[in-house]
């Protein structure tokens, strides 16, 4: 079935440095994309998505592309905030399945340091 | 944007009693809830899926005698964990899906069962 593989965490880094959650799948089909973020004791929020291959989903200075050939959507951000100390969780919809469901990654946890 | 109210935050119950979490639209019609359990530092998990007026389609391993999820508006969907155990303790989050809206995400409801 489809799933959702993120790299383990935490990461944890000081503020104004780069960052990469990788994120891999495997699906059948033409899933969509998606980062959600999770902040302490909230619910979920959409950060970012892509619909199809080579489409890039872009926000508050984070981005991830839909790559097919390598079957990835790694989250960037050039410069994080203390701010964005956060669970991070990638998922996707579709592939082979139709119900509408998401199937999610593991999350990882990124701590930003000041 | 759409907006998914979810109560309560946090309930604690004593084992055996039953507990009902519910989650409102309140800014559009909800065809499709989703159902999620977290457990700590874990990924979502789904449990079920409802379609207004339609029994609910729980995920394998999950117990639907357990787990009652009532859909019976477009609007209001609701979790009742009966006769729950510590076990049974963990972060329960809906999702829900409109015609126009995409996937919104309630805030979460925090279990503790003692």
């Amino acid at each position: 079935g489809d799933s959702v593989t993120q790299m383990e965490g935490p990461v944890t880094l000081s503020e104004e440095a780069f960052l990469t959650i990788n994120c891999t799948y495997t699906a059948t089909g033409y899933p969509s994309l998606f980062w959600y973020v999770q902040y302490p004791g909230e619910g979920l929020q959409l950060l970012l998505k892509a619909t199809k291959a080579d489409d890039k989903g872009s926000n508050k200075g984070f981005e991830a592309t839909y790559r097919k050939e390598t079957t990835s959507f790694h989250l960037e951000k050039g410069s994080v905030q203390v701010s964005d100390s956060a669970v991070y969780f990638c998922a996707l919809r579709g592939g082979s399945s139709n119900t509408g469901k998401l199937i999610f990654g593991q999350g990882t946890t990124l701590q930003v340091k000041p | 944007g759409a907006v998914v109210s979810q109560h309560p935050s946090r309930v604690i119950c004593k084992s055996g009693t039953s507990v009902k979490i519910e989650c409102r639209s309140l800014d559009f019609q909800a065809t499709t809830m989703f159902w999620y359990r977290q457990f700590p530092k874990q990924s979502l998990m789904l449990m079920a899926t409802s379609n207004e007026g339609s029994k609910a389609t729980y995920e394998q391993g999950v117990e639907k005698d357990k787990f009652l999820i009532n859909h019976a508006s477009l609007t209001l969907s609701t979790l009742t964990v009966t006769s729950a155990h510590p076990e049974d303790s963990s972060f329960y989050i809906c999702s829900a899906k409109g015609e126009e809206a995409g996937y919104t995400f309630g805030s979460g409801t925090r279990l503790t069962v003692v």
